[in-house]
């Protein structure tokens, strides 16, 4: 069946350092993809998506692009900011309309 | 604000009992999914219904059982609870397929 794997955590990083958290999926067909966040006591908001291969999503500075060839769908940003300290969730749409989302990785900015 | 309303947001209960979630989704949403969250498992799908049929399964226990009503709030009902199933229960909506989920701010079960 479909799955994603995306990098455990904590990320602790410095404000103003460069983010990476990978992210990588096995499906068949051609999948959506998406990354959430999700801050401290609240529900995942959706924070970027891409539909098909070579799209790039991007918000709020972060970027993903999909990747068929390694199907991968690693987020980035070029320097984060303690706002944006939250647990990120990667996930992706089948065929089947399932949603399966990754265990998520906690980011911690240190001002 | 999502616009997805779950209630209770805390429900503290004993082993053995059974509860009830509710989830009302956005206004005009159709799809309505529910997800466990814990620590060691992650974001976990249990079902979704679309405009009141069961759409697809996850990984739901036979204990736990969902429905989705002419009005389109949905409920999720989790019976002779064992203390695994303390999580948090996160609802979602949307407006159909390939449309993005829109998450409730969940609700957290405590069994004990």
């Amino acid at each position: 069946g479909n799955s994603v794997t995306q990098m455990e955590g904590p990320v602790t990083l410095s404000e103003e350092a460069f983010l990476t958290i990978n992210c990588t999926y096995t499906a068949t067909g051609y999948p959506s993809l998406f990354w959430y966040v999700q801050y401290p006591g609240e529900g995942l908001q959706l924070l970027l998506k891409a539909t098909k291969a070579d799209d790039k999503g991007s918000n709020k500075g972060f970027e993903a692009t999909y990747r068929k060839e390694t199907t991968s769908f690693h987020l980035e940003k070029g320097s984060v900011q303690v706002s944006d300290s939250a647990v990120y969730f990667c996930a992706l749409r089948g065929r089947d309309d399932k949603i399966i989302f990754g265990k998520g990785t906690r980011l911690h900015i240190l001002p | 604000d999502s616009g997805v309303t779950q209630t209770p947001k805390h429900l503290i209960t004993a082993t053995g009992q059974r509860v009830t979630l509710r989830c009302s989704p956005r206004s005009g949403d159709l799809s309505v999914y529910w997800y466990q969250q814990s620590l060691d498992q992650g974001l976990q799908f249990l079902i979704q219904y679309y405009n009141g049929e069961e759409r697809a399964k996850g990984n739901i226990l036979e204990r736990f059982s969902a429905q989705q009503f002419p009005d389109l709030h949905s409920e999720l009902n989790l019976s002779s609870l064992e203390l695994g199933d303390s999580a948090l229960y996160f609802c979602a909506s949307s407006a159909g397929p390939s449309r993005p989920l829109h998450f409730g701010n969940g609700t957290r079960l405590t069994v004990t």
